[in-house]
């Protein structure tokens, strides 16, 4: 069952802000929202997550919604090396020896 | 921070050979990794866990026989893909548990190609 829905793919102008959607209306109370992203032929690198509080670290910006059925990731000034494909996971934060199980993502492609 | 080594990151092999593929953690201990397969254009697809010193756990679909996960030490996992066929041809990706804040680290990846 996909617990999160993203679009497939965006495009976003160089040095823009690049806003990534991602929905995940069944999320349990203490399921946090996690980021990764794979660009291309690399292994998936993480990227920021949060569970209620909108949380920036120095890649980017992670805003939920107070129901936290909804969080948008904000890279601020997109990048081409930013062009890759972005997960959006939801888990629990100490969920033991468990896999990360990844959907689609959305494929983001910086355009210059 | 936590560093996860793959290699090859790419490899070319004869159809009907064996090929083996391996994940290390470089500064900490992972007695946990796990073992992903990525077609083009598709997300990662989980194939099996892998605990040190015990039997792998595989994924409903995914033939232990022919994919031959070993983790005997606490550094190391490796993974044979047996009698390879042109099918199996795919981009391989190992993960670790690690102890960062969000608790996985990624290799690099292996892309396979089966002629």
């Amino acid at each position: 069952d996909a617990k999160t829905t993203q679009p497939t793919s965006m495009d976003c102008a160089e040095g823009r802000a690049a806003n990534l959607p991602c929905n995940h209306s069944t999320i349990s109370g203490n399921e946090y929202v996690y980021w990764y992203r794979q660009i291309h032929s690399q292994g998936p690198q993480y990227i920021i997550h949060g569970l209620k509080n909108n949380e920036t670290n120095e890649m980017a910006s992670l805003i939920i919604t107070e129901d936290r059925k909804s969080s948008t990731l904000i890279l601020p000034h997109a990048t081409l090396r930013d062009t890759a494909v972005y997960y959006c996971i939801v888990r629990v934060e100490d969920s033991g020896n468990t896999p990360l199980v990844f959907g689609k993502g959305t494929r983001l492609s910086v355009i210059a | 921070g936590a560093v996860v080594s793959q290699h090859p990151s790419r490899v070319i092999c004869k159809s009907g050979t064996s090929v083996k593929i391996e994940c290390r953690s470089l500064d900490f201990q992972a007695t946990t990794m796990f073992w992903y397969r990525q077609f083009p254009k598709q997300s990662l697809m989980l194939m099996a866990t892998s605990n040190e010193g015990s039997k792998a756990t595989y994924e409903q679909g995914v033939e232990k026989d022919k994919f031959l996960i070993n983790h005997a030490s606490l550094t190391l996992s490796t993974l044979t893909v047996t009698s390879a066929h042109p099918e199996d041809s795919s981009f391989y990706i190992c993960s670790a548990r690690d102890r960062t804040v969000h608790g996985y680290t990624f290799g690099s990846g292996t892309r396979l190609t089966v002629v």
